[in-house]
This record gives C-alpha cells, sequence and structure tokens, in this order.
C-alpha cells in the first residue's frame, strides 16, 4: 500500500540553524500539507500546497518557514533560522484530489525535530 | 473557526471490554470529521471519517463513530478491545470554510489491559 515517508526520522540541531525535513507523498497526490506536534500539546496545521504554490497557511507558518516541491517525487519544509520552540514532531501529510476537504489526508511517520 | 475536545488524555481499558472515545467538535459550517489512530513510531492512519452520509460511520480494524449534530458529538467506539488497540486516537474536524487544513483534538492515549 503506497505511503508517505519523511527523513530524517530524528534531527537535532542548533538554535539559528536552518533545518530542511524532506517528505514524499504518495505518488499520485495533489494536495501536500505540514503539520507539526509540541510535545504534549495539539497537532496543528502549518501549511497547505497545491499546484506548486501555497494554498493556506497558519499564523505560525511565519516568515521563518517555506516550502518546496523541487521535483516531482519530494515535498519539503524549510526552517531558516531555529528557534528552541521550533522543537516539535513535524508530519507531512498528502491528500489524493483537489475534491475539498472531505478527502483523506494521508500521514507520514513523523521527523522529530529537537533544537538546542 | 473550528475546534475539537476529546474528554480524557488517557484511557484505560480491558482486554474485550468496551472502547469508548469522547470527541466534541465546534464548527460554524458543517463539519467534516475525522478519527485518525497512531501506533508508536507511525504516522497517523485514518480510522474512519464523517463526510454527511450515514451518521453511523464503520472503519477499520472494528471501529465505529457516530455523527450527532444536536451533542457536536463524535464518538468513537468497539465493543471488544483487543490488545492490538493500544496506540493513541486523534480526533480531527474540517469544513468547507476551513479550507482542507484539519483541526485535531488533544489526542486520547489508549492502554489495553489483559
Amino acid at each position: 500500500e503506497p505511503e508517505v515517508t519523511q527523513t530524517p526520522s530524528h534531527q537535532v540541531t542548533q538554535m539559528g540553524q536552518e533545518v530542511i525535513l524532506r517528505c514524499v507523498p504518495i505518488s499520485n497526490h495533489l494536495y501536500f500539507y505540514w503539520y507539526r506536534q509540541i510535545l504534549g500539546q495539539k497537532v496543528e496545521f502549518l501549511v497547505s500546497f497545491y499546484n506548486n504554490e501555497i494554498s493556506e497557511k497558519s499564523e505560525i507558518f511565519d516568515d521563518q518557514f517555506s516550502v518546496e516541491r523541487p521535483d516531482g517525487s519530494n515535498f519539503t519544509l524549510k526552517i531558516r533560522s531555529t528557534k528552541l520552540e521550533d522543537s516539535a514532531m513535524y508530519f507531512c501529510a498528502s491528500s489524493a484530489l483537489a475534491g475539498g476537504p472531505q478527502e483523506t489526508q494521508y500521514f507520514g511517520p513523523g521527523t522529530r525535530l529537537l533544537v538546542l | 473557526a473550528q475546534s475539537v475536545t476529546q474528554l480524557g488524555s488517557h484511557v484505560s481499558v480491558s482486554e474485550g471490554a468496551l472502547v469508548l472515545l469522547r470527541c466534541n467538535y465546534s464548527s460554524s459550517v458543517p463539519p467534516y470529521l475525522f478519527w485518525y489512530v497512531q501506533y508508536p513510531n507511525q504516522g497517523l492512519q485514518l480510522l474512519l471519517k464523517y463526510t454527511s452520509a450515514a451518521t453511523l460511520v464503520k472503519g477499520i480494524n472494528g471501529f465505529e463513530a457516530e455523527f450527532k449534530k444536536s451533542e457536536t458529538s463524535f464518538h468513537l467506539t468497539k465493543p471488544s478491545a483487543h490488545m492490538s488497540d493500544a496506540a493513541e486516537y486523534f480526533c480531527a474536524v474540517t469544513g468547507e470554510a476551513a479550507g482542507n487544513k484539519l483541526t485535531f483534538g488533544g489526542g486520547t492515549r489508549v492502554l489495553v489491559k489483559p
């Protein structure tokens, strides 16, 4: 069964460093998402991406964050200058059709980011 | 704006007993509701979803949930717990005015006792 994959599974970085989290969505999917979960808190929406542009972003997704689909398979989240509060589990998700919010989002296993 | 409340961050059940996980939502538009499960070191996996068809929704692994608009609830049940049901369960909501973003509850961790 096709699945969303994410690399790395764990990342440790120093405050102020740039990190890139990578995701390979399911191959025929059209919508891509990033969510994050700070330890002990809810899973929060960051950004959605469709047709090579951001379709929606949350207040969390400020200028320090960017997303890119550099080729036909990868979807990346870049954090330019990490802060301690960026420490979280980051989930990538994808959905099959631009059919609206009832479409199932399929999630990857997550990247646990620790900023020291 | 939308929100989800899951009552109980931890639930302990005996093997063979009923599993009941509570989810209440708030939404200004007709909601679409989802239950996801997360096993250790894995991603969120869809259990079931409500998208305005039948109010009683059956999902994988014997789970089902009932949408009750009057109670703004979407509780998840399974008649007989199995050891393999030990995981964390997340309720989420979205709607036509919310774009495609999911708003999640805080999650409920289920422990199954032999």
